[in-house]
């Protein structure tokens, strides 16, 4: 089975700390994903990576980055997290572009105070 | 805690009943489509998939019709169990684009 690790479950951090949210997918996966989930909005993209050290932006960047230093992992950083970012967020994988399934991770729930 | 779900169309049926979600698709571009699942404080879990040149494709319980002329998808769930209660929602890929298109969800509720 595809496995999509995000390390930390639950957090909680302070307005103006820098975050980082860390995923481990071990399918040999090219493409990574980093999702932010609302009430209400949806799945929304912040952004992607290709393959290692390739990053795209998403649907909604502003306020986060990314790094992307070996194929299995994909790191979501908030450089000075605001409480507008409490969200949950997904880690996502899957091979290649196109016609193939996306395989998310269990989720980081984030609560910025 | 519950992030999905606030706002969602909600199908309750009775355990043991036939469930059908359904999803209209935008763009008449998109080549393949993905059920997921999403449980409470959970990551969407894949369900089922199926591309442009099908109608139908069945998995174990699961259905996935697509009718490509109404831009419309849907996800059937036979012999409904208490652990289907989930949000359901469908997504799109288009042409060879890397990103997937989201739907909002349906909330299913199965009556004991």
């Amino acid at each position: 089975d595809v496995k999509v690790t995000q390390s930390s479950r639950y957090l909680v951090k302070r307005t103006g700390e820098k975050v980082f949210l860390e995923c481990v997918q071990d399918m040999d996966h090219e493409n990574m994903f980093w999702y932010r989930q609302d009430p209400g909005l949806g799945l929304r993209l912040i952004y992607f990576s290709y393959d290692v050290k390739m990053k795209e932006k998403g649907d909604i960047p502003e306020g986060y980055s990314v790094s992307r230093e070996k194929k299995e992992r994909f790191s979501l950083i908030l450089e000075s997290a605001s409480t507008n970012q409490t969200s949950m967020y997904l880690c996502a994988s899957n091979y290649d572009r196109g016609l193939n399934t996306i395989y998310f991770g269990e989720g980081s729930w984030l609560t910025v105070v | 805690g519950e992030s999905v779900g606030l706002h969602l169309p909600t199908l309750s049926v009775q355990e043991g009943d036939n469930s059908i979600i359904n999803c209209a698709y935008s763009n008449s571009a998109s080549d393949y489509f993905i059920w997921y699942k999403q449980e409470s404080g959970k990551g969407p879990q894949f369900i089922i998939d199926i591309r442009s040149n099908m109608d139908k494709r069945q998995g174990q319980r699961v259905t996935v019709l697509l009718n490509k002329t109404v831009k419309h998808l849907s996800l059937q769930i036979a012999a409904t169990q208490p652990g289907d209660s989930a949000v359901y929602f469908c997504a799109e890929n288009v042409g060879s684009s890397y990103k997937l298109i989201f739907g909002s969800g349906t909330r299913l509720l199965v009556r004991p």
